[in-house]
């Protein structure tokens, strides 16, 4: 069945360093890739996302480019602020309805 | 405009007590679907329906769990009985056109 690797974290940063969380995915067919925030005592709320090979979502100063050749969707930012400090799932759905989604990975940002 | 509403937020109850989580799509939206975020085993999808209708419950849990969505703008979540290892948090998501699902901010439920 499809699945969703995320890197382990917790991931711990400084304020201003870079940021990249590894996703990993296998599905049958062309499926659409997100990456929700959810931030402590919240819901999920989407962040990015991109339904086609090399597409880029962004959103926030994060991005992640659908690779359909490495089936990644890694997600990125240049400068990490203290706000961002929460847990980002990485997510897939082949039709638009059952989203599958990675283990969570957290990420904290010190000042 | 309002975004997927949920009803309580936080819930506390006994071993053996029935529980029941609302939930409110954003309008115009005809798909709905429940998931339940744990610890253990992440988020996993109970159930969806489209246009009031159950399309796919091979998630739920087990006989106890049970859902319905009388109409297009209220859809009910129900454990009876409940019991300690459905504590969790339940998030109500809704989708219109396109791909993306909309979550609302969850019910947490701790069954004592």
């Amino acid at each position: 069945g499809d699945s969703v690797t995320q890197m382990e974290g917790p991931v711990t940063l400084s304020e201003e360093a870079c940021l990249t969380i590894n996703c990993t995915y296998t599905a049958t067919g062309y499926p659409s890739l997100f990456w929700y925030v959810q931030y402590p005592g919240e819901g999920l709320q989407l962040l990015l996302k991109a339904t086609k090979a090399d597409d880029k979502g962004s959103n926030k100063g994060f991005e992640a480019t659908y690779r359909k050749e490495t089936t990644s969707f890694h997600l990125e930012k240049g400068s990490v602020q203290v706000s961002d400090s929460a847990v980002y799932f990485c997510a897939l759905t082949a039709y638009g309805n059952k989203l599958v989604f990675g283990a969570g990975t957290i990420l904290r940002v010190k000042s | 405009d309002a975004g997927v509403i949920q009803s309580p937020r936080h819930e506390v109850t006994e071993m053996g007590q029935e529980v029941t989580l609302r939930c409110k799509p954003i309008s115009g939206h005809d798909y709905l679907f429940w998931y339940r975020q744990t610890m253990m085993r992440g988020l996993e999808l109970l159930i969806y329906f489209n246009n009031n209708v159950p399309i796919d419950d091979s998630g739920m849990p087990e006989d106890r769990f049970s859902a319905k969505m009388p109409n297009a703008s209220f859809s009910t979540l129900k454990i009876q009985p409940s019991e300690p290892r459905d504590s969790a948090v339940y998030f109500c998501a809704s989708r219109g056109r396109g791909d993306t699902q909309y979550f609302g901010p969850g019910t947490r439920l701790t069954v004592l």
